[in-house]
């Protein structure tokens, strides 16, 4: 069964600019989250998505904004990207009779 | 407000010794506990879970174990193998039926051959 996948898994974009990061999550798996990690804040949690309703979200800008197709596949914007969007984002899936996560190898942020 | 906290940043351990990750939660409403693994460069990888009504869980090397009177947890590696050297995060929820993971900053462990 194939993993969870990320797209792409490194970018670069300067300040001001707008980024889309895609996600597919693990075949059968509707439940899908997006975390961000950074060396000063650690893992945070950005929001879930399940059957394209956004379930939770965490304490972040409006500027981070996210959505799910009927695929579960999903997608996470962020608008006016600052200096301190650079990150790891994670992307992660759940089956529904699973408790854990399984995250995807994530998609490297630089803001330049 | 770090709600989840490993205290130790590191830990380093002989080859065949038992590796003790600690965390500790302030949250009093965490009822689902988890760790993960993580190498660089990828994504965490789950190693365990345990629920609030339960006070340990095995699964092969790897032992959890959950104090909710002192809101501590921690995970024994027996025996340690270089291969588990890696980032540990420990990892809590309000609610194992919702995603949102509350994660520590982490624990390197160095398992030295």
């Amino acid at each position: 069964k194939a993993g969870v996948t990320q797209t792409p898994r490194y970018l670069i974009k300067t300040r001001g600019q707008q980024v889309t990061l895609s996600c597919s999550p693990i075949s059968g798996h509707r439940s899908v989250s997006w975390y961000q990690q950074t060396p000063g804040q650690g893992l945070q949690f950005l929001f879930e998505y399940f059957s394209e309703t956004q379930r939770n979200k965490g304490n972040f800008p409006g500027r981070f904004s996210g959505r799910q197709f009927s695929n579960s596949r999903s997608e996470m914007n962020v608008s006016t990207l600052e200096l301190g969007d650079s990150a790891l984002y994670l992307c992660a899936s759940r089956g529904l009779f699973h408790n854990e996560q399984f995250f995807g190898p994530g998609t490297r942020l630089t803001v330049l | 407000d770090q709600q989840v906290k490993q205290n130790s940043p590191s830990l380093s351990v002989q080859e065949g010794r038992i590796s003790i990750l600690n965390c500790d939660y302030t949250n009093s409403m965490f009822d689902y506990f988890l760790w993960y693994k993580k190498y660089p460069a990828e994504g965490p990888t789950f190693l365990i879970s345990i629920s609030s009504i339960k006070d340990k869980n095995e699964d092969g090397r790897f032992t959890v174990f959950l104090n909710k009177s002192a809101k501590h947890l921690s995970l024994h590696i027996v025996p340690s193998q270089p291969g588990d050297s890696a980032v540990y995060f420990c990892a809590a929820s309000e609610d194992g039926a919702t995603n949102k993971l509350i994660f520590g900053t982490g624990t390197l462990l160095a398992v030295q051959p």
